[in-house]
């Protein structure tokens, strides 16, 4: 079984400044670790995922995500927000990629400050 | 291509009544996957199909709720008799061979 727990169901920032949003997560066998971006009244649209190889993950809009196994965590960052940037965003995981269903996390709204 | 194909998008029905969700996943996808978002509970799968086959349904909440894939470029899901909890907005999801999955715009339901 699967589990995944997004720190902070609001995060704001200034625009230009660091975005980290915060994900944990809980897998009984090697995960695969999405996170995908919802604008109001859209579907969801997938930023980056780890699968394997690589910890460190680009992914879309200039953000990136970095799998630490010994954390349990899969943290999502960009440098320098920006006013469009905000959304809701949300972490999953699954056991077997796009060929099994996703658990998500609460997910996490981005508020950028002028 | 035009990607995951939701319909209707908005549906405002009365208690009791027979709702039917409608997607057309993008055209070679093998895979398609149901969705819930409720503020309550988050985004949840509810079931989902490979190669039109039911593979899990565990996510279903009840016997009221069906779905099915009658080919490859069609599913439904059924909500019947519909109840004021069952508002939500409802995802389809389709994925090819264990890719990334493409969501659609989502079907809002409101049940009264």
């Amino acid at each position: 079984a699967q589990s995944v727990t997004q720190l902070g169901s609001h995060v704001s920032v200034s625009e230009g400044a660091l975005v980290l949003l915060r994900c944990n997560y809980s897998s009984s066998v090697p995960p695969y670790l999405f996170w995908y971006v919802q604008y109001p009244n859209q579907g969801l649209q997938l930023l980056l995922k780890y699968t394997t190889g690589a910890t460190l993950v680009k992914g879309i809009n200039g953000f990136e995500a970095e799998f630490k196994k010994s954390e349990t965590s899969f943290h999502l960052t960009k440098p320098s927000a920006h006013m469009s940037d905000a959304a809701e965003y949300f972490c999953a995981v699954s056991a077997g990629g796009g060929a099994d269903g996703l658990t998500f996390g609460k997910g996490t709204h981005l508020i950028i400050q002028p | 291509d035009a990607g995951v194909i939701q319909s209707p998008r908005h549906e405002v029905t009365e208690m009791g009544q027979e709702v039917t969700l409608r997607c057309k996943p993008i055209s070679g996808h093998d895979y398609l996957f149901w969705y819930r978002q409720t503020m309550m509970r988050g985004l949840e799968l509810l079931i989902y199909f490979n190669n039109n086959v039911p593979i899990d349904d565990s996510g279903m909440p009840e016997d009221r709720f069906s779905a099915k894939m009658p080919n490859a470029s069609f599913s439904t899901l059924k909500i019947q008799p519909s109840e004021p909890r069952d508002s939500a907005v409802y995802f389809c999801a389709s994925s090819w061979l264990g890719n990334e999955q493409f969501f659609g715009p989502g079907t809002r339901l409101t049940v009264l």
